[in-house]
């Protein structure tokens, strides 16, 4: 079945560091691939997403690049913030329905 | 106004007791979704209806069921709950429920559900 695996966490950054967050997909055919973002306390908002292959998506400074030939869709962001401390979810769905696959998801945590 | 709210925020039960979580979209979508996060932030979706109707059910114990009064609601109740139903659950909602496209799915606030 499909899957994504991404990698575990805690990640804990200094501010204005680079942060990449890997994630990986098992799927047939083509999904789009997504990016949630789950701030303490709150529900899943989508960050960004990619249709299909070497489609890049980007918001708030991330970005990530649909790799087909590696089935990857790594997370970047140039220079974090601690706002940006929260848990980071990477998602695929398939073209035929509407159902989200997640990864195990990253917690990530920005120090001052 | 809030996009996607679910009713209560928390929860706290004892074992063999029967609940609810309400869900209400005001946004038009027809799809909604039913999604358990364990203690771990594993997310893994429950159910989804489009219009009312159930497209769908992933393994779970039938002790789940959801209810779709309307495409605007998708309540989950729990029947005789158990130490591992202890989760935080989401309800969300999409514009499409026809499989083309990459609609966004907009999450509610969550219920934290803690069995005892």
């Amino acid at each position: 079945g499909d899957s994504v695996t991404q990698m575990e966490g805690p990640v804990t950054l200094s501010e204005e560091a680079f942060l990449t967050i890997n994630c990986t997909y098992t799927a047939t055919g083509y999904p789009s691939l997504f990016w949630y973002v789950q701030y303490p306390g709150e529900g899943l908002q989508l960050l960004l997403k990619a249709t299909k292959a070497d489609d890049k998506g980007s918001n708030k400074g991330f970005e990530a690049t649909y790799r087909k030939e590696t089935t990857s869709f790594h997370l970047e962001k140039g220079s974090v913030q601690v706002s940006d401390s929260a848990v980071y979810f990477c998602a695929l769905r398939k073209a035929a329905g509407n159902k989200l696959t997640f990864g195990g998801g990253t917690r990530v945590l920005v120090k001052p | 106004d809030t996009a996607v709210s679910q009713t209560p925020k928390y929860l706290v039960t004892q074992m063999g007791n029967d609940k609810s979580i309400k869900c209400e979209q005001n946004l038009g979508h027809d799809t909604m979704y039913w999604y358990k996060q364990d203690s771990k932030k594993f997310l893994k979706i429950m159910f989804s209806y489009n219009n009312k109707e159930l497209i769908i059910n992933e393994t779970v114990p039938n002790r789940f069921s959801p209810k779709s009064p309307d495409k605007a609601h998708l309540n989950l109740h729990i029947n005789s709950l158990e130490l591992g139903d202890s989760a935080v659950y989401f309800c969300a909602s999409s514009q499409d429920g026809g499989g083309r496209g990459s609609y966004e799915q907009y999450f509610g606030p969550g219920t934290r559900l803690t069995v005892t």
